[in-house]
């Protein structure tokens, strides 16, 4: 069992450029989430998927956009990447049936744009 | 909306010894969950305790207890015979129960620091 994977673990951009976080789970989860978390912020919701073929905007969705592929798969979008998108992106997912569930994490990409 | 908020950006403590981290939330719910999770150096977000609010047993796992006060909207953690290991910065978090609903979204406080000296 892997958890929670996500590719890649660093990255560097530029202005402008477009890339796709990916983050998959293989705990047979419903919901999905993804994190950033700056420093001195703490973790912040950027969007999650309540479940397979629903997406909703989080806390802090502007300039990003997502995809629930499948069950397992969610990916993150950064159309026109910006400095102000430098930040540690974490995936996570729980069971999202029931009050209270764990939410499992990746190990986190460090994304950097310059 | 929910807040949660840590006023200790950073503590210390010598092994072996107990040290408690505050964390405070503010919410018009009634029914909720608590949850503080440990980020070590390696990144990796690990979930420690968690508390339901209907619950007034404080829980426990292990060297890691709460005090968890529904009235106050206090819910601190309490790491008895600290370890090295334990070095890593802990994040309480807050969740609303929702009947029947599928999303169940984490607000987190900012983090506390929290140095395990030899």
């Amino acid at each position: 069992n892997a958890g929670v994977t996500q590719t890649p673990k660093f990255q560097v951009l530029k202005t402008g450029q477009s890339m796709t976080l990916q983050c998959a789970q293989d705990m047979n989860h419903n919901s999905m989430y993804w994190y950033r978390q700056d420093p001195g912020m703490g973790l912040r919701l950027i969007y999650y998927s309540a479940s397979e073929g629903t997406t909703d905007k989080g806390e802090v969705p502007n300039g990003y956009n997502v995809s629930r592929l499948n069950k397992r798969e969610f990916s993150l979008r950064l159309e026109s990447a910006a400095p102000s998108q430098t930040s540690v992106y974490f995936c996570a997912s729980s069971e999202g049936f029931s009050g209270g569930n764990e939410q499992f994490f990746g190990p986190g990409t460090r994304l950097t744009v310059l | 909306a929910q807040t949660v908020t840590q006023s200790q950006p950073e503590m210390s403590v010598q092994e072996a010894e107990t040290v408690t981290l505050s964390c405070t939330y503010d919410t018009s719910e009634n029914n909720y969950y608590l949850f503080w999770y440990k980020q070590p150096p390696s990144r990796q977000m690990i979930l420690v305790i968690r508390q339901e609010a209907y619950k007034q047993q404080n829980a426990t796992e292990n060297r890691f207890s709460v005090n968890f006060q529904k009235a106050a909207k206090s819910f601190s953690l309490k790491i008895s015979d600290s370890q090295l290991g334990d070095t890593a910065m802990y994040f309480c978090a807050f969740m609303k129960h929702k009947s029947g609903g599928s999303n169940y979204k984490l607000t987190f406080g900012k983090g506390t620091l929290l140095t395990v000296n030899p």
